[in-house]
């Protein structure tokens, strides 16, 4: 098993530029969340997917999008780049809900607004 | 804000010390605190994790101590080692979401 990847790993958008961060896992999850990591700050959720058609918003959803169309797949939607949204984005799956159940995570997308 | 507080933001430890990392939190259903493990360049990964109805779990060189009356818990890292230098994480959960805390960056010294 692959796991969770992501792709790019390394992106730099211009400010108001668009562009979606790719999510797939192999592991037949049903959840699937987005979080990014600032410094100092630990992580933030974003979004997160509780199974195929099924979204909502998390702690820090302004300026993003998501879908969840297959049960493999999490893309996320950054419409309009800000500097704000320079960050590492991680996504992440688990089998069933978090509450003691391991959130596995995938190597990140840098990303960097200028 | 915040709803997992987490200290040290770093911390050196010499090669075969003691790292304890604490963590307070503030909502009551929580009932799930894991705590992640993250080297450079790298996703978190669990380490570790502890339900609120147990006061210790031990795996290895690693301790989780629970505090529920405090709403605290700690993890402890005996005879710490190069290899254990990375970002650690706590986190809680009541439901399908983490709160983390902002992390504590251990350098364990040769």
């Amino acid at each position: 098993n692959a796991g969770v990847t992501q792709t790019p790993k390394f992106r730099i958008l211009k400010i108001g530029q668009s562009m979606t961060l790719q999510c797939t896992q192999d592991m037949n999850h049903n959840y699937m969340y987005w979080y990014r990591q600032d410094p100092g700050m630990g992580l933030k959720l974003i979004y997160y997917s509780v199974g195929a058609g099924i979204t909502d918003k998390g702690e820090v959803p302004n300026g993003y999008n998501v879908s969840r169309s297959t049960t493999e797949d999490f893309p996320l939607r950054l419409e309009l780049a800000a500097p704000s949204q320079t960050s590492v984005y991680f996504c992440a799956s688990s089998y069933e809900a978090g509450g003691g159940e391991t959130q596995y995570f995938g190597p990140g997308t840098r990303l960097l607004v200028l | 804000q915040q709803q997992v507080k987490q200290s040290p933001q770093s911390l050196i430890v010499q090669k075969g010390g003691i790292s304890i990392i604490n963590c307070a939190y503030e909502n009551t259903a929580f009932d799930y605190f894991p705590w992640y493990q993250q080297f450079p360049g790298k996703g978190p990964a669990l380490l570790i994790a502890i339900r609120p109805d147990v006061s210790e779990k031990k795996e290895g060189r690693f301790t989780i101590s629970f505090n529920k009356s405090a709403k605290q818990f700690s993890l402890h890292i005996m005879d710490s080692q190069p290899g254990d230098s990375a970002t650690y994480f706590c986190a809680a959960s009541n439901d399908y979401k983490l709160s983390f805390g902002a992390g504590t960056t251990v350098t364990v010294r040769a």
